[in-house]
Protein backbone atom coordinates (compact mmCIF):
# COMPACT_ATOMS: atom_id res chain seq x y z
CA UNK A 1 0.00 0.00 0.00
CA UNK A 2 1.68 3.32 -0.60
CA UNK A 3 2.36 5.62 1.85
CA UNK A 4 3.13 9.35 1.44
CA UNK A 5 4.17 10.54 4.87
CA UNK A 6 5.03 14.53 4.99
CA UNK A 7 7.36 16.72 7.81
CA UNK A 8 5.37 18.78 10.30
CA UNK A 9 4.21 22.01 10.55
CA UNK A 10 6.39 25.08 9.79
CA UNK A 11 6.30 28.75 10.80
CA UNK A 12 8.35 31.13 9.32
CA UNK A 13 9.14 34.52 8.33
CA UNK A 14 9.00 36.95 5.22
CA UNK A 15 11.98 36.38 3.12
CA UNK A 16 12.71 33.11 4.81
CA UNK A 17 13.03 29.60 3.68
CA UNK A 18 11.33 26.03 3.93
CA UNK A 19 11.90 23.19 3.29
CA UNK A 20 9.22 20.57 3.22
CA UNK A 21 10.20 16.42 2.90
CA UNK A 22 8.12 13.56 1.49
CA UNK A 23 8.45 9.90 2.39
CA UNK A 24 7.64 6.93 0.06
CA UNK A 25 6.77 3.47 1.04
CA UNK A 26 4.95 0.81 -0.10
CA UNK A 27 5.96 0.86 -3.76
CA UNK A 28 9.37 0.96 -5.97
CA UNK A 29 10.34 4.48 -5.50
CA UNK A 30 12.21 5.93 -8.37
CA UNK A 31 9.61 4.48 -11.10
CA UNK A 32 6.78 7.66 -10.16
CA UNK A 33 7.01 10.81 -10.56
CA UNK A 34 6.98 12.85 -7.58
CA UNK A 35 4.17 16.39 -7.94
CA UNK A 36 3.81 19.19 -5.34
CA UNK A 37 0.58 21.19 -5.07
CA UNK A 38 -0.44 23.47 -2.60
CA UNK A 39 -3.99 24.66 -1.02
CA UNK A 40 -3.90 28.44 0.89
CA UNK A 41 -6.44 28.66 3.48
CA UNK A 42 -10.09 28.19 2.14
CA UNK A 43 -8.72 28.23 -1.64
CA UNK A 44 -8.04 26.45 -4.82
CA UNK A 45 -5.50 23.37 -5.35
CA UNK A 46 -2.00 25.01 -7.16
CA UNK A 47 0.35 22.76 -9.14
CA UNK A 48 4.06 23.77 -7.93
CA UNK A 49 6.53 21.34 -10.22
CA UNK A 50 7.21 17.78 -10.64
CA UNK A 51 10.37 15.75 -9.75
CA UNK A 52 11.33 12.23 -11.35
CA UNK A 53 12.93 10.78 -8.24
CA UNK A 54 15.28 8.11 -10.86
CA UNK A 55 17.49 10.74 -12.44
CA UNK A 56 16.27 13.76 -10.19
CA UNK A 57 15.31 16.00 -12.81
CA UNK A 58 12.67 18.89 -12.30
CA UNK A 59 9.98 20.28 -13.95
CA UNK A 60 8.45 23.83 -12.44
CA UNK A 61 5.68 25.57 -12.50
CA UNK A 62 6.65 29.07 -14.17
CA UNK A 63 5.03 30.62 -11.19
CA UNK A 64 7.73 29.20 -8.80
CA UNK A 65 10.64 28.65 -11.47
CA UNK A 66 12.93 30.55 -9.32
CA UNK A 67 11.80 29.93 -5.89
CA UNK A 68 11.33 26.66 -6.11
CA UNK A 69 13.88 23.60 -5.59
CA UNK A 70 12.90 20.20 -5.66
CA UNK A 71 15.11 17.25 -4.67
CA UNK A 72 15.20 13.50 -3.77
CA UNK A 73 17.41 11.46 -1.25
CA UNK A 74 17.09 7.44 -3.07
CA UNK A 75 18.46 6.21 0.23
CA UNK A 76 15.60 7.22 2.17
CA UNK A 77 12.60 7.35 -0.27
CA UNK A 78 12.01 10.25 0.17
CA UNK A 79 11.64 13.84 -1.89
CA UNK A 80 12.11 17.26 -0.54
CA UNK A 81 9.92 20.64 -2.13
CA UNK A 82 12.59 23.82 -0.85
CA UNK A 83 10.53 27.21 -1.77
CA UNK A 84 12.82 30.40 -0.67
CA UNK A 85 11.78 34.22 -0.60
CA UNK A 86 8.82 33.13 1.46
CA UNK A 87 6.05 36.07 1.81
CA UNK A 88 2.67 36.11 3.45
CA UNK A 89 1.03 34.68 -0.02
CA UNK A 90 3.24 31.28 0.59
CA UNK A 91 0.97 30.38 3.44
CA UNK A 92 -0.89 27.36 2.42
CA UNK A 93 -0.70 23.73 2.64
CA UNK A 94 1.72 22.07 0.52
CA UNK A 95 0.87 17.93 -0.48
CA UNK A 96 3.18 15.72 -2.42
CA UNK A 97 0.89 13.76 -4.95
CA UNK A 98 2.16 10.80 -6.53
CA UNK A 99 1.74 10.18 -10.34
CA UNK A 100 -0.89 7.39 -11.40
CA UNK A 101 0.40 3.65 -11.65
CA UNK A 102 0.27 3.82 -15.41
CA UNK A 103 2.56 6.67 -15.68
CA UNK A 104 0.10 9.88 -16.28
CA UNK A 105 0.24 12.79 -14.30
CA UNK A 106 -3.18 12.12 -12.58
CA UNK A 107 -2.70 11.90 -8.59
CA UNK A 108 -3.45 8.42 -7.57
CA UNK A 109 -1.97 8.73 -3.62
CA UNK A 110 -1.17 12.04 -1.88
CA UNK A 111 0.30 12.66 1.22
CA UNK A 112 -1.08 14.14 4.66
CA UNK A 113 -0.36 17.95 3.62
CA UNK A 114 2.05 20.16 5.72
CA UNK A 115 0.71 23.70 6.75
CA UNK A 116 3.49 26.29 6.12
CA UNK A 117 2.48 29.34 7.71
CA UNK A 118 4.50 32.68 6.36
CA UNK A 119 3.86 35.64 8.66
CA UNK A 120 6.30 38.29 10.91
CA UNK B 1 -1.74 27.51 -19.43
CA UNK B 2 -5.21 25.28 -19.76
CA UNK B 3 -7.65 27.19 -17.33
CA UNK B 4 -10.09 24.98 -16.35
CA UNK B 5 -13.44 26.57 -15.16
CA UNK B 6 -16.14 24.42 -12.92
CA UNK B 7 -19.85 25.30 -12.10
CA UNK B 8 -21.16 25.85 -10.34
CA UNK B 9 -19.23 27.28 -7.52
CA UNK B 10 -21.39 25.92 -4.74
CA UNK B 11 -24.55 23.38 -4.80
CA UNK B 12 -27.26 22.42 -2.58
CA UNK B 13 -29.22 19.42 -3.12
CA UNK B 14 -31.05 16.86 -1.04
CA UNK B 15 -30.32 13.49 0.39
CA UNK B 16 -31.11 10.80 -2.40
CA UNK B 17 -31.17 12.96 -4.95
CA UNK B 18 -28.63 13.98 -7.91
CA UNK B 19 -26.08 16.29 -8.02
CA UNK B 20 -24.62 17.22 -11.23
CA UNK B 21 -20.78 19.05 -11.08
CA UNK B 22 -19.63 20.42 -14.99
CA UNK B 23 -15.91 21.56 -15.74
CA UNK B 24 -14.97 23.41 -18.61
CA UNK B 25 -11.69 23.72 -19.88
CA UNK B 26 -9.70 26.43 -22.03
CA UNK B 27 -8.69 24.28 -24.86
CA UNK B 28 -9.02 20.26 -25.67
CA UNK B 29 -7.81 17.73 -22.89
CA UNK B 30 -8.50 14.65 -26.13
CA UNK B 31 -5.43 13.65 -27.07
CA UNK B 32 -5.88 12.31 -30.65
CA UNK B 33 -3.82 9.68 -30.99
CA UNK B 34 -4.98 7.28 -28.09
CA UNK B 35 -8.44 9.29 -28.00
CA UNK B 36 -8.06 9.56 -24.61
CA UNK B 37 -9.73 12.58 -22.54
CA UNK B 38 -6.85 13.79 -19.79
CA UNK B 39 -9.14 14.58 -17.04
CA UNK B 40 -9.51 13.58 -13.72
CA UNK B 41 -12.37 14.38 -10.73
CA UNK B 42 -11.18 15.08 -6.85
CA UNK B 43 -13.32 14.83 -3.83
CA UNK B 44 -11.55 16.82 -1.11
CA UNK B 45 -12.89 16.84 2.76
CA UNK B 46 -12.07 19.25 5.57
CA UNK B 47 -8.68 18.51 6.83
CA UNK B 48 -8.34 15.68 4.40
CA UNK B 49 -5.53 15.55 1.06
CA UNK B 50 -7.80 15.38 -2.61
CA UNK B 51 -8.91 11.67 -3.34
CA UNK B 52 -8.82 10.83 -7.19
CA UNK B 53 -12.63 10.05 -7.84
CA UNK B 54 -12.07 9.71 -11.38
CA UNK B 55 -9.54 9.68 -14.01
CA UNK B 56 -9.83 9.61 -18.05
CA UNK B 57 -12.69 11.60 -17.84
CA UNK B 58 -14.61 8.70 -16.80
CA UNK B 59 -13.00 5.78 -15.50
CA UNK B 60 -14.24 5.48 -11.53
CA UNK B 61 -11.09 4.70 -9.25
CA UNK B 62 -11.17 1.49 -7.61
CA UNK B 63 -13.27 1.67 -4.29
CA UNK B 64 -15.41 4.59 -5.95
CA UNK B 65 -19.14 3.98 -5.30
CA UNK B 66 -20.57 3.69 -8.49
CA UNK B 67 -23.03 6.53 -7.68
CA UNK B 68 -20.14 8.42 -8.52
CA UNK B 69 -20.23 8.74 -12.23
CA UNK B 70 -18.36 11.13 -14.78
CA UNK B 71 -18.84 11.96 -18.72
CA UNK B 72 -17.51 14.22 -21.40
CA UNK B 73 -14.97 14.99 -23.87
CA UNK B 74 -13.04 17.43 -25.46
CA UNK B 75 -13.69 20.56 -23.65
CA UNK B 76 -16.61 19.67 -21.75
CA UNK B 77 -17.23 17.47 -18.84
CA UNK B 78 -19.67 16.85 -16.24
CA UNK B 79 -19.23 14.50 -12.57
CA UNK B 80 -22.50 13.15 -11.54
CA UNK B 81 -23.74 11.35 -7.98
CA UNK B 82 -26.40 9.86 -8.65
CA UNK B 83 -27.93 9.73 -5.06
CA UNK B 84 -26.66 12.29 -2.44
CA UNK B 85 -25.73 10.63 0.58
CA UNK B 86 -24.51 12.39 3.50
CA UNK B 87 -20.26 11.55 3.30
CA UNK B 88 -20.72 13.08 -0.35
CA UNK B 89 -20.40 16.75 1.53
CA UNK B 90 -17.39 18.03 -0.33
CA UNK B 91 -15.25 20.45 -2.73
CA UNK B 92 -15.08 18.60 -5.79
CA UNK B 93 -12.04 19.36 -8.83
CA UNK B 94 -11.80 18.94 -12.16
CA UNK B 95 -8.23 18.49 -12.75
CA UNK B 96 -6.39 18.10 -16.39
CA UNK B 97 -3.43 15.83 -17.01
CA UNK B 98 -2.88 16.76 -20.70
CA UNK B 99 0.09 19.41 -20.66
CA UNK B 100 1.59 21.12 -18.03
CA UNK B 101 1.27 23.12 -15.88
CA UNK B 102 -1.06 20.92 -14.63
CA UNK B 103 -4.48 22.98 -13.60
CA UNK B 104 -6.84 22.93 -11.71
CA UNK B 105 -10.65 23.80 -11.19
CA UNK B 106 -11.77 26.72 -8.76
CA UNK B 107 -13.65 23.70 -6.51
CA UNK B 108 -17.30 23.00 -6.06
CA UNK B 109 -18.33 22.87 -3.02
CA UNK B 110 -21.49 20.22 -2.59
CA UNK B 111 -23.69 20.72 0.52
CA UNK B 112 -26.88 18.80 1.64
CA UNK B 113 -30.30 20.87 1.27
Amino acid sequence: QVHLVQSGAEVKKPGASVKVSCKASGYTFTTYFMHWVRQAPGQGLEWMGVINPSDGSTSYAQKFQVRVTMTRDTSTSTVYMELSSLRSEDTAVYYCARRSRDGYNYFESWGQGTLVTVSS
Amino acid sequence: DIVMTQSPDSLVVSLGERATINCKSSQSVLYSSNNKNYLAWFQQKPGQPPKLLIYWASTRESGVPDRFSARGSGTDFTLTISSLQAEDVAVYYCQQYYTTPITFGQGTRLEIK
